[in-house]
Order: C-alpha cells, then sequence, then structure tokens
C-alpha cells in the first residue's frame, strides 16, 4: 500500500540554524510534492509545490529538493526563526485528486 | 469570502445522533475536498468535489457518512448515527484548478472539531 514518511515525530533546533524535513514515500512515484505547515488548531497551509522534474524549488526562506530516485523530499527553513515553530506535513496526490498526506514533523525553534 | 468558512467550529454530540458539518469554499474555486484529522495524524482523505458531483468519494469510511454540493459551493458533511469513533477534526479545503496544474495547493479552512461522548 501507498506509505508516505516523515522522518521524525518533532525537531528542536536553535534559532538562526538550518531545520532540514524529510518526506519519504513508498509503492507510489507521484509526479509532485506538497509541503503544508499548520499552526494548532487550524487548518494546513500550502507552502510549495515541487514537480518531479525540479530537483529544487525556493521560496523566501524555505527550500524544497525532490529526489525521485531515493523517494524523497527534502524541507528546509534557512535561518529559523521561533516564529517558524508549527508542524510541517508533506503530501503527494493520487491518481484520483486526492492528497495523501504523511503524519507530520513538529518543528520547534528555540530561541 | 476570503478563506474557506467551515461551521461550527466545534461540535459535541451524542452517540447515535446525526450530524451536519457546513463548509464555504472560496467563491469561484470549483473543487472542494474533505478531510478528517486525528491527533498527532496527518488529514486523511474523504471526499472531493469538482462542481456539484462528487468525483470521488473513496475515503468515506462507511455508508453513515455522506456529504453534498447542491449548487456547487457550500458543502455538507453529514455523519449519520455517530459513533466515539468518528471524533476528530474534519477539515475541509478548495482549489482553483485540480492540484498539480499550476502551481496551487489547497486552501484548508480551520476545521470542525467533533466530538462525540
Amino acid at each position: 500500500s501507498q506509505k508516505i514518511e516523515q522522518n521524525s515525530e518533532a525537531l528542536n533546533i536553535q534559532e538562526g540554524k538550518t531545520a532540514t524535513l524529510t518526506c519519504n514515500y513508498t509503492n507510489y512515484s507521484p509526479a509532485y510534492l506538497q509541503w503544508y505547515r499548520q499552526d494548532p488548531g487550524r487548518g494546513p497551509v500550502f507552502l510549495l509545490l515541487i514537480r518531479e522534474n525540479e530537483k529544487e524549488k525556493r521560496k523566501e526562506r524555505l527550500k524544497v529538493t525532490f529526489d525521485t530516485t531515493l523517494k524523497q523530499s527534502l524541507f528546509h527553513i534557512t535561518a529559523s526563526q521561533p516564529a517558524d515553530s508549527a508542524t510541517y506535513l508533506c503530501a503527494y496526490q493520487t491518481g484520483a485528486n486526492n492528497l495523501f498526506f504523511g503524519t507530520g514533523t513538529r518543528l520547534t525553534v528555540i530561541p | 469570502g476570503a478563506g474557506v468558512s467551515q461551521t461550527p467550529s466545534n461540535k459535541v454530540t451524542e452517540k447515535g445522533k446525526y450530524v451536519e458539518l457546513r463548509c464555504d469554499p472560496i467563491s469561484g474555486h470549483t473543487a472542494l475536498y474533505w478531510y478528517r484529522q486525528s491527533l498527532g495524524q496527518g488529514p486523511e482523505f474523504l471526499i472531493y468535489f469538482q462542481g456539484t458531483g462528487a468525483a470521488d468519494d473513496s475515503g468515506l469510511p462507511n455508508d453513515r457518512f455522506f456529504a453534498v454540493r447542491p449548487e456547487g459551493s457550500v458543502s455538507t458533511l453529514k455523519i449519520q448515527r455517530t459513533e466515539r469513533g468518528d471524533s476528530a477534526v474534519y477539515l475541509c479545503a478548495s482549489s482553483l484548478k485540480v492540484s498539480g496544474q499550476g502551481n496551487y495547493g489547497y486552501t484548508f479552512g480551520s476545521g470542525t472539531r467533533l466530538t462525540v461522548v
């Protein structure tokens, strides 16, 4: 069955450092991956979408990579700030237009 | 509206009762999705509408769950004979196009927290 794993449930990082979150998928070859941010009590907020033919995509302090050989996407936040603390979800779309989400990584940026 | 609106934000109901959860998507968004999220988990797909029709309802867990979108905008998720296991946050999302066309993701509402006691 399809499976999408995010490397850790929780990640703590010092302010100013680069946070790297990992998303691995199996038994499927998605055409693209999406990353979302979710704060407590709120719905996920779309951050970035990367296609299989794009190795890297950037948006301000965010960078996403997509390695179809390793079946992995990496999500980086450079110069992390306490306000970046949230849960980050990766997701891919299955053939029928529904997004399949990982369980998320809860990032805490320590001042 | 400016975002996806879901009402109520919280709903407590007794086991066996019927509930309706409402979603008001962003104006002009033709695609609408319902997801369910349990604590510590990612959102789990329930149903997808393109316009008025349910294009994919494969995520609905059983026949107690039903959703409609009669005029292609507002959608209602209906749960009959609620069970304690139905307790979760029910999220609605909408998108202008099918996700992946362009660089569009989904816009989610804040969800309805359903508690079945």
